[in-house]
Parts: C-alpha cells; sequence; structure tokens
C-alpha cells in the first residue's frame, strides 16, 4: 500500500527565503505526482505535476523534483513571499497494482512565511 | 469560467437522513473523483470515475455511494449518514487522469469543498 509522508509538518521562514519542502513515497511504481496549494477553507489548487518519467518541473519562483529511485520528491520555493503562505500537499498518482486512477495524499506542510 | 462546483458548501444533518452532494465540472472532463479531509487522516480517497457509467472504489468507500450518468456531473450519496462521516468533502476532475494525455491532461481541478456534519 503507498505511504505518503510530508516533511516537516509545520515551517515558518521570514520573508525571501529559499526553502525545500520534501515528500516521500514508499512505491516507487507511481505514475505521476502533484503538488497542491491549500488555503485555509479553500479547495486545492494544483502547483506542479510530475510525470513518472521526468526529473523536475517548474513554474514561476516554484521547483519541483522527482526521484523515483528514492521514493522523493521536493518542492522548491525561491524567495518567498507572505502569500506564499498555505498548506502545500504532495500526491501520488499510483501505479501500482494496475491502477493509474487513484491518488495517495500527503497530510502536507503548513508554511508560513512572516513578513 | 472552467470550475467545479459543490453544492451544498456546508451542511448539519442528522443521523439516518440520505443526503446528496452534488458536483459539478464545466471543462468537458472524463476524470471525476470524491474525497474526504480528516484532521490528523488528511485527504483520502472515496470514488473515482474514469468516464460515464464506469466508477471504482477509492480508500474509504464504505457508506458512500456514487453514479456517474452524465459526464458533468458526480453527485456523492449517503444512504444513511453516521456520525464517523463528519467531514470535509472535495471533488475534482481532471481531462484524462491516468490516462496517456500527458501531464496536463492529469492536473486535477478541485472544488471549493463541502463541509458535512451529522449529529
Amino acid at each position: 500500500k503507498q505511504e505518503v509522508t510530508q516533511i516537516p509538518a509545520a515551517l515558518s521562514v521570514p520573508e525571501g527565503e529559499n526553502l525545500v519542502l520534501n515528500c516521500s513515497f514508499t512505491d516507487s511504481a507511481i505514475y505521476n505526482l502533484q503538488w497542491f496549494r491549500q488555503d485555509p477553507g479553500k479547495g486545492l489548487t494544483s502547483l506542479l505535476l510530475i510525470q513518472s518519467s521526468q526529473r523536475e518541473q517548474t513554474s514561476g519562483r516554484l521547483n519541483a523534483s522527482l526521484d523515483k529511485s528514492s521514493g522523493r520528491s521536493t518542492l522548491y520555493i525561491a524567495a518567498s513571499q507572505p502569500g506564499d503562505s498555505a498548506t502545500y500537499l504532495c500526491a501520488v498518482n499510483r501505479g501500482s497494482g494496475g491502477s493509474n486512477y487513484k491518488l495517495t495524499f500527503g497530510k502536507g506542510t503548513l508554511l508560513t512565511v512572516n513578513p | 469560467e472552467a470550475q467545479v462546483t459543490q453544492n451544498p458548501r456546508y451542511l448539519i444533518t442528522v443521523t439516518g437522513k440520505k443526503l446528496t452532494v452534488t458536483c459539478s465540472q464545466n471543462m468537458n472532463h472524463e476524470y471525476m473523483s470524491w474525497y474526504r479531509q480528516d484532521p490528523g487522516l488528511g485527504l483520502r480517497q472515496i470514488y473515482y470515475s474514469m468516464n460515464v457509467e464506469v466508477t471504482d472504489k477509492g480508500d474509504v468507500p464504505e457508506g458512500y455511494k456514487v453514479s456517474r450518468k452524465e459526464k458533468r456531473n458526480f453527485p456523492l450519496i449517503l444512504e444513511s449518514p453516521s456520525p464517523n462521516q463528519t467531514s470535509l468533502y472535495f471533488c475534482a476532475s481532471s481531462l484524462s487522469f491516468g490516462g496517456t494525455g500527458g501531464s496536463g491532461a492529469n492536473v486535477l481541478t478541485f472544488g471549493a469543498g463541502s463541509r458535512l456534519t451529522v449529529l
């Protein structure tokens, strides 16, 4: 059974810092991995999706990497801003067992960027 | 505007009273899915649908039913709600999740959530 772990559970940084959020998964036979952002009381917004054949994806100040063999993904946020404060979730589309349609989420990292 | 719409957004009900949470998307997406989010447990998948009339169980399907009679709608049915179904529910859709449509087709769009309380 796929398990997804995110470390740290919470992170507080001053504005302007570069930071890294971590995601690890137990079954490396994944189809893809997505990073989401969730603001309080809101739904999830997809930030980046990395297919299993890719090593990284970039969007603006965000860069996500994927190392399937070690079961790890990182989300790098450059020059953090108070507006980046949110919970960041990673989710793995499991391929093991033949289903590409199921999604397993980590519990998230609560990021606070202080002005 | 491309979106996933859930209704109701908030609902308080009593044990055993059947309810339906509706989900509708206007993007012609093939894939739709339901999740529940609970403190300490994170988001867990309830059911998903790969296309019209094709549905399958996620990790926590017990106590829920779904149907996909039209491409745009994917309602979540609680036939006899119990207090352990008190949760925040999210519906999501994508063009072709898990298929061969490339990374863009796999991106999930989420609804704003439905907070359900069962007394």
